[in-house]
């Protein structure tokens, strides 16, 4: 069965740290990767996307990395703002179905402390 | 563009109501689903369309109906509301294809609660 796990489920630094959160997935056969950024009360906006061949991606000073080899991705957010609480949700892709196959993660929740 | 909009935002329903949220885009995109959104779950997939007069069902499909009878507009109707339906939704888009796993553009959410 199709799974995705996010660790850690809940996160607290001060701003202007750095952080790191995993995603380890079990799709197959495996497409892309997306991670999402998701504000409160708001729905997710996609923040990068991984494709099966690519290990790093950088957007701003949010880093995702890819090792489909071992099904694990994680997202490095550096110099963090009060602005990237969220809650920062991964989903893989299942090339093998339509579209509606995206395998939501339960996401990890950031929180930035001044 | 206003991109994807969903009404109402928020909703209280009694037990055995029906009701409609409402999905709109003004992107012309062909993808267009609904999701629903509860604590400590991962997005899970209700119904989606790949184009006009197209849906099919997701992954928690039951008690939902959908029509998609033009590109814009998406409706997910509650046919009898349950307890069980209480959950924030989110309809999406996207421009891409069923090959490509295309970026899914949500709507802002609606929060819906039923007594």
């Amino acid at each position: 069965k199709n799974q995705v796990e996010q660790s850690p489920q809940s996160l607290i630094i001060l701003e202007g740290k750095n952080c790191t959160l995993q995603c380890n997935y079990t799709v197959s056969p495996f497409s892309n990767l997306r991670w999402y950024k998701q504000d409160t009360g708001r729905g997710p906006v996609s923040l990068t996307i991984m494709t099966f061949s690519e290990n790093t991606k950088s957007n701003g000073r949010y880093t995702a990395t890819l090792d489909a080899d071992t099904k694990q991705s994680s997202l490095h957010i550096t110099a963090s703002q009060l602005s990237d609480s969220a809650s920062y949700i991964c989903v893989p892709y299942d090339r093998g179905s339509t579209l509606g196959r995206l395998y939501f993660g339960r996401g990890t929740q950031l929180t930035v402390w001044p | 563009n206003a991109g994807v909009t969903q009404t109402p935002k928020f909703q209280v329903l009694k037990t055995g109501q029906s009701m409609t949220l409402q999905c709109a885009q003004d992107m012309n995109h062909e993808y267009m689903s609904w999701y629903r959104q509860d604590p400590g779950m991962g997005l899970r997939l209700i119904h989606y369309s790949v184009g006009a007069g197209i849906t099919d069902q997701g992954e928690v499909p039951n008690g939902y109906n959908v029509s998609r009878s033009t590109t814009e507009d998406f409706p997910l109707r509650l046919l009898s509301a349950a307890p069980s339906q209480t959950s924030v939704y989110f309809c999406a888009s996207s421009p891409h294809g069923r090959e490509v796993a295309g970026e899914l553009f949500f709507g802002e959410g609606s929060r819906l609660t039923v007594l």
